[in-house]
């Protein structure tokens, strides 16, 4: 059973759509990452949200963090093909003595042009 | 500040071999993880090291192991090959583990025939 679960696994949409990718669980986790890695490429980190109901925005990215630390959420706006990719989020479960991230399935995006 | 360096980027062996990865942390950083990464199972947590010592491991079999140099660099190797240890391995380093933000390298991409 995969502790982190995301959804949806597959998003293909035209450029300009908007979309929101969830990172749930049962468990709290001390701090959620969202990373997004390319073909070939290593995961790149794009934000790490520590606080419950934290909102932070990177350009036309929208993080949220749930207020239980359970749950996070990535809203894109206006989709661009740069922002194709495999989106991942990771929770760190520190006080638990946890030192791994934990990983969830992964997103994978497609914007057509 | 250059970034989480491996060698080699692709790999190809037969089923019996063993292989050696090699990982090189960003300079300051003193953990090392390495994960397994493959289409069916996502990212999986083989293993963190901390110091010259192991400091987490995940749920794989003996014929998974690593090593950490006083350097920080890192290795890691599969003895007795199987088709299924097929995939793209990942390290990261942070500056001390525990959860915090990790910064991964582009991988060694392992094909096993």
């Amino acid at each position: 059973t995969q502790l982190l679960e995301q959804s949806p696994q597959f998003l293909s949409i035209q450029e300009g759509e908007n979309l929101t990718v969830y990172c749930n669980s049962s468990s709290v986790f001390s701090s959620l990452q969202w990373y997004r890695q390319e073909p070939g490429e290593g995961p790149v980190l794009l934000v790490t949200v520590v606080t419950g109901g934290e909102v932070k925005k990177l350009k036309r990215l929208t993080f949220q963090f749930g207020d239980a630390r359970k749950d996070s959420s990535l809203h894109i706006t206006a989709a661009q093909p740069g922002d194709t990719g495999l989106y991942l989020c990771a929770g760190a479960q520190s006080y638990t003595g946890r030192r791994a991230l934990t990983f969830g399935s992964g997103t994978r995006l497609q914007v057509q042009p | 500040k250059a970034g989480v360096t491996q060698t080699p980027r692709y790999l190809i062996k037969t089923r019996g071999q063993q292989v050696t990865l090699s990982c090189s942390p960003i300079s300051g950083h003193r953990s090392v993880s390495w994960y397994q990464q493959t289409p069916g199972q996502g990212l999986q947590f083989l293993f963190e090291y901390f110091s010259e010592t192991q400091r987490n491991k995940g749920n794989f079999p003996g014929r998974f192991s690593g090593r950490q140099f006083s350097n920080s660099r890192s290795e890691m190797n599969v003895s007795t090959l199987e088709l299924g240890d097929s995939a793209l391995y990942l390290c990261a380093s942070s500056a001390s583990g525990g959860g915090e933000t990790q910064y991964f390298g582009p991988g060694t991409r392992l094909l096993v025939l």
